[in-house]
């Protein structure tokens, strides 16, 4: 079975600081991923995603994630956090194969100071 | 554009009393799910329909059934609400069941006392 590690339960950066939020998977073939943000009260909105292909995927609201396989990492980027930023991310991986299940990873919570 | 809709937002129950929670969406996609979402646990899978007419468990299944009512609603439901039921339940729907992406309504935050 597929397993995900956020190994950063809670991160603060300044606003305009860059992000790096970290995911790990375990899954012996190419993983469907994917990053998801949830803002207090709402549900999780899609961030990005990566099926194949170019490894530096980008997303909406200037986030951009990159596949590394040797190191079963897929890591979420932004150059500069905006204070609208600060919410929880969590990252998913899905088998392949038609069948749904995902797994999401416990999440990171972004705290944006001024 | 509601996209995925769930109510109530929030309930409170006894031991041993049953509810239902409701969910619809509107983009005309096949496959919905339900996740529960408890602290430093993630999001896990209750149940999932792949299209109208088909439910299956998922990860986390004992203690409640689903009802594909139709191809826009999927309602999840607690026979006898237990203290470990405590938490917050999305649904979620998907275009397919091939990891197309998810998309999620607001939650229901149910406390059982």
């Amino acid at each position: 079975a597929q397993s995900v590690t956020q190994p950063d339960i809670h991160i603060t950066v300044s606003e305009g600081a860059s992000l790096e939020l970290r995911c790990n998977y375990s899954y012996g073939a190419t993983p469907y991923l994917f990053w998801y943000v949830q803002s207090p009260g709402q549900g999780l909105q899609l961030l990005l995603k990566y099926f194949s292909g170019d490894t530096l995927v980008q997303g909406i609201k200037g986030f951009e994630a990159e596949f590394k396989r040797s190191q079963s990492s897929f890591n979420l980027r932004k150059p500069s956090v905006h204070w609208s930023d600060a919410a929880e991310y969590f990252c998913a991986v899905g088998l392949s194969g038609g069948y749904q299940k995902v797994t999401f990873g416990t999440g990171t919570k972004l705290q944006v100071i001024p | 554009n509601a996209g995925v809709t769930q109510t109530p937002k929030f309930q409170v129950l006894k031991t041993g009393q049953s509810m239902t929670l409701q969910c619809a969406q509107d983009m005309n996609h096949n496959s919905m799910y339900w996740y529960r979402q408890d602290p430093g646990m993630g999001l896990r899978l209750i149940y999932y329909s792949a299209s109208e007419g088909t439910t299956d468990k998922g990860e986390v299944p004992n203690g409640y059934n689903v009802s594909r009512l139709n191809k826009r609603e999927f309602s999840l439901r607690l026979e006898s609400a237990a203290p470990s039921q405590t938490s917050v339940y999305f649904c979620a729907s998907s275009e397919w069941l091939d990891n197309s992406p998810l998309h999620f309504g607001n939650g229901t935050r149910l406390t059982v006392t």
